[in-house]
């Protein structure tokens, strides 16, 4: 069945460093990606999207670019600041009838000032 | 301001005792979800439904019923809570899944 697999965290950077969180996907068909954020104490917002080959998603500075010949959806950003501290989650949903989301297991991130 | 709002936030209960945690959006989504959020498991999905008097199993349903009266509500039920049932749940909603999910604060339930 469909899966995703994120890098395991936790992922410690300083300050204004690259970020690169890796996401991987199996599925039939042509899915979505999602990659959401989970702050402290909060639920998961949607961060950014995209929904076919080659779209890029961006948000707040993140970026995610759909490569369908390498099944990856890979999370950057140029220099996080200490408010990017949070879990981020990979999903992509399939485009069949349930809509379900399937998620990745989470990777942490921790952004030292 | 579009939201799923879930109630409790916090809840500690003792086995057997059975509970609901409510779950209601605003934003006319057809297609509502509970997952439960356990560490180094990530998210499972518990129940669905993409409609009014629809649902379906996820991936861990036993314990766990659901019902779907009204499109903006999906309470989540446990008729009689065990201890393994202690976790983070959140219910979430969508118009369709290219849009993604909006979630809920999340229940943090404890079973004792």
């Amino acid at each position: 069945g469909d899966s995703v697999t994120q890098m395991e965290g936790p992922v410690t950077l300083s300050e204004e460093a690259f970020l690169t969180i890796n996401c991987t996907y199996t599925a039939t068909g042509y899915p979505s990606l999602f990659w959401y954020v989970q702050y402290p104490g909060e639920g998961l917002q949607l961060l950014l999207k995209a929904t076919k080959a080659d779209d890029k998603g961006s948000n707040k500075g993140f970026e995610a670019t759909y490569r369908k010949e390498t099944t990856s959806f890979h999370l950057e950003k140029g220099s996080v600041q200490v408010s990017d501290s949070a879990v981020y989650f990979c999903a992509l949903s399939g485009r069949n009838r349930d809509d379900k989301i399937i998620f990745g297991k989470g990777t942490r991130l921790h952004i030292l000032p | 301001e579009a939201q799923v709002t879930q109630n409790p936030r916090y809840l500690i209960t003792v086995t057997g005792k059975k509970l609901t945690v409510t779950c209601s959006q605003n934003m006319n989504h057809e297609y509502m979800s509970w997952y439960r959020q356990d560490p180094g498991l990530g998210l499972r999905q518990i129940y669905y439904s993409m409609n009014v008097e629809v649902t379906d199993k996820g991936d861990v349903p036993e314990g766990y019923k659901v019902s779907r009266k009204e499109k903006r509500n999906f309470p989540l039920i446990l008729e009689s809570p065990s201890p393994n049932q202690t976790s983070l749940y959140f219910c979430a909603s969508s118009s369709t899944g290219d849009y993604g999910y909006t979630f809920g604060s999340g229940t943090r339930l404890t079973v004792v």
